[in-house]
């Protein structure tokens, strides 16, 4: 089964406005990725957080985990129309196969 | 390469019949992914490469499923007899180390008609 299973799946908001989503996971972790699609192809890297870390910032997005519930949560402040894509979440798991196990992605829409 | 190449990027094929996507990855790359997406879906985690060791295939769906990295370098990923199932997005990442940021290719689409 998927590693990360985010939530909500979908979510349609104002520019301007703030959207959160989340991440949970099963087993333990050694880091966390988001990642970005639009348009169905590829994939690019967000954040990586690792399991020592409690928060993450990059410009417009604040990454959190909490290790002791298994969740992360990414918080995009201020969208843009830009912003409207699909968003992974991507675990490396802790001692033992060095898969990136991916969730089945949030959609976030952002209407001008 | 700036980034890492997928070819060909569409592929239409009868059922039955074989195919050959290719991946570049970034040149210094260690690691190396394949991942399937059908349409709408999460990442299916296929195969794995890292340096020389024994390549991670416990994703692959069926025997008609191969993959192979020549060189630490380019990889092929081979289906054979296709099936309509078979339909999906294929999308190649790669890292400089294992499980650090991956960066992937714009994937192959591909159809079994």
């Amino acid at each position: 089964s998927q590693q990360g299973e985010e939530d909500p799946q979908a979510l349609s908001i104002q520019e301007g406005e703030n959207a959160t989503m989340n991440c949970s996971y099963k087993t333990s972790i050694n880091n966390l990725q988001w990642y970005r699609q639009n348009s169905g192809r590829g994939l690019v890297h967000l954040i990586l957080i690792r399991s020592n870390e409690r928060e993450k910032h990059s410009g417009r997005l604040r990454v959190t985990l909490d290790t002791s519930k298994k969740s992360s949560s990414l918080l995009i402040t201020a969208s843009r129309a830009a912003d409207t894509a699909s968003y992974f979440c991507a675990t490396l798991p802790k001692g033992g196969n060095n898969r990136l196990a991916f969730g089945k992605g949030n959609q976030v829409v952002v209407i001008p | 390469g700036a980034g890492v190449s997928q070819s060909p990027s569409n592929k239409v094929t009868e059922k039955g019949k074989d195919v050959e996507l290719r991946c570049d990855p970034i040149s210094g790359h260690t690691a190396l992914y394949w991942y399937r997406q059908s349409l709408g879906q999460g990442l299916e985690f296929l195969i794995y490469f890292q340096g020389n060791s024994a390549p991670d295939k416990s994703g692959l769906p069926s025997d008609r499923f191969s993959a192979e990295r020549t060189g630490g370098s380019v990889s092929t990923l081979t289906i054979q007899r296709t099936q309509q199932e078979d339909s999906a997005v294929y999308l190649c990442a790669s890292s400089y180390r294992t499980g650090e940021k991956a960066f992937f290719g714009q994937g192959t689409r591909l159809t079994v008609v």
